[in-house]
């Protein structure tokens, strides 16, 4: 499958500040996704974006599907240390197909 | 709801042996599994798509005779590696889709092979 253009490859930042990272892709998907994975485990779904322009939040995190359809971002507002692992953004073409997914972003909290 | 759970969490095994991995929906009747390996510091990458009661569909350059796949129940799916060798050593990950909803990933089955 295709895989995903996902920055910055790691982020090492100090606890309450804000953290932002991207996804794009070469072709259109009808679904973003972002997951979070901690070590040893499988990811764990953070957010699901269904349609183009369309903003989720789910806490502290907030997601949007880029209005071309080819991007996406997901922002942590005042991180915490158990913010702590990687992120992944996934792309679906269609729903029930199989998930394209980036190269993670590693993020770091320091207390 | 939406548990996935993967049997064994680890295996280490010698080079030659089979090794199996059990990937199961407990609370969820699932029509699709889906099985992805994981190398350390990658992202996670797709092998095959296994439909219930149907053989499963591999990704370009995944060995179908090396990497067997049965769905035989909407709840349980397995990956059998076959004669393991040392670059077979993974993160193996499978995650499970009840009709056309969302995926939801198992914990992972880290396989070391000696």
């Amino acid at each position: 499958g295709q895989q995903l253009n996902q920055s910055p490859q790691s982020m090492f930042i100090q606890e309450g500040e804000d953290v932002s990272m991207n996804c794009t892709s070469s072709s259109i998907f009808n679904t973003w996704l972002w997951y979070k994975q901690e070590p040893g485990e499988g990811p764990v779904l953070l957010i699901a974006l269904y349609k183009a322009g369309e903003l989720t939040s789910n806490g502290r995190l907030t997601a949007q599907f880029g209005i071309t359809r080819k991007d996406s971002f997901l922002n942590i507002s005042a991180s915490i240390p158990s913010d702590v692992g990687i992120y992944f953004c996934a792309g679906q073409h269609n729903s029930g197909y199989a998930l394209n997914f980036g190269k993670g972003t590693s993020l770091l909290v320091t207390p | 709801g939406a548990v996935v759970s993967q049997h064994p969490s680890w295996v280490i095994c010698k080079s030659g042996t089979s090794v199996k991995i059990e990937c199961r929906s407990l609370d969820f009747q699932a029509t699709t599994m889906f099985w992805y390996r994981q190398f350390p510091k990658q992202s996670l990458m797709l092998m095959a798509t296994s439909n219930e009661g149907s053989k499963a569909t591999y990704e370009q350059g995944v060995e179908k005779d090396k990497f067997l796949i049965n769905h035989a129940s909407l709840t349980l799916s397995t990956l059998t590696v076959t004669s393991a060798h040392p670059e077979d050593s993974s993160f193996y990950i499978c995650s499970a889709r009840a009709g056309v909803g969302e995926q939801y990933f198992g914990p992972g089955t880290r396989l070391t092979v000696t």
